[in-house]
């Protein structure tokens, strides 16, 4: 069971803007760690979305931003186009666990 | 271009041992840590383990500890995964990643990845 909590699924129309919450504790981001999110397609690999809480990779298009506050950080996507449904992932680092990586339990997109 | 091609996955039975390559190609491989990620059929992400650009610090989850060995060999550019002792649910795409890695200061952030093998765990 990941230590980082997102919510299952979220949905939204075409245009519109949806967050994704990713919840952690004192041992993770409320230790200030940084926080990274990823897309995974269907039957793809994961892309990196976000990294470093708040900053794109070159390609990835500014409707997604990232931001951290506190135990918690989140994803938005404005302007929700059919081809951002997917699945998105945060990470970051324990400080509890021994190897330190850590996922969150991922949240489906569904464009309606 | 940034490329890791992984491969060795396949199916073997609970207590049989695999070993996973990741082939890269595309940039200084011998300057970024790179890891092992699984993904369990319909399931999210599991970080699986991590080696430092000279092997020198290695990490594991727990759930793997002991019975995987995560290495490289520079020279050949190339990332390996021993898996020993396998069980039914170790079976999952496995994915090399690199970890974003500039000057020598690590992000934690995984900018590539391969296209994964997957590994069947069962009698």
């Amino acid at each position: 069971q990941s230590v980082l909590t997102q919510p299952p699924s979220v949905s939204g129309a075409p245009g519109q803007r949806v967050t994704i919450s990713c919840t952690g504790s004192s041992s993770n981001i409320g230790a200030g760690y940084d926080v990274h999110w990823y897309q995974q397609l269907p039957g793809t690999a994961p892309k990196l979305l976000i990294y470093g809480n708040s900053n794109r990779p070159s390609g990835v298009p500014d409707r997604f931003s990232g931001s951290k506050s506190g135990t918690s950080a989140s994803l938005a996507i404005t302007g929700l186009q059919a081809e951002d449904e997917a699945d998105y992932y945060c990470q970051s680092y324990d400080s509890s666990l021994s190897g330190s990586n850590v996922f969150g339990t991922g949240t489906k997109v569904t464009v309606l | 271009e940034v490329q890791l091609v992984e491969s060795g996955g396949g199916l073997v039975k609970p207590g049989g041992s695999l070993r996973l390559s990741c082939a890269a190609s595309g940039f200084t491989f011998s300057s970024y840590s790179m890891n092992w990620v699984r993904q369990a059929p319909g399931k999210g992400l599991e970080w699986v383990s991590s080696i430092s650009s000279s092997s020198s610090y290695i990490y594991y989850a727990d759930s793997v500890k002991g019975r995987f060995t995560i290495s490289r060999d520079n020279a050949k550019n190339s990332l390996y995964l021993q898996m020993n002792s396998l069980r039914a649910e170790d079976t999952a795409v496995y994915y090399c990643a690199r970890e974003d890695c500039t000057n020598g200061v690590c992000l934690g952030s995984f900018d590539y990845w391969g296209q994964g093998t997957l590994v069947t765990v069962s009698s």
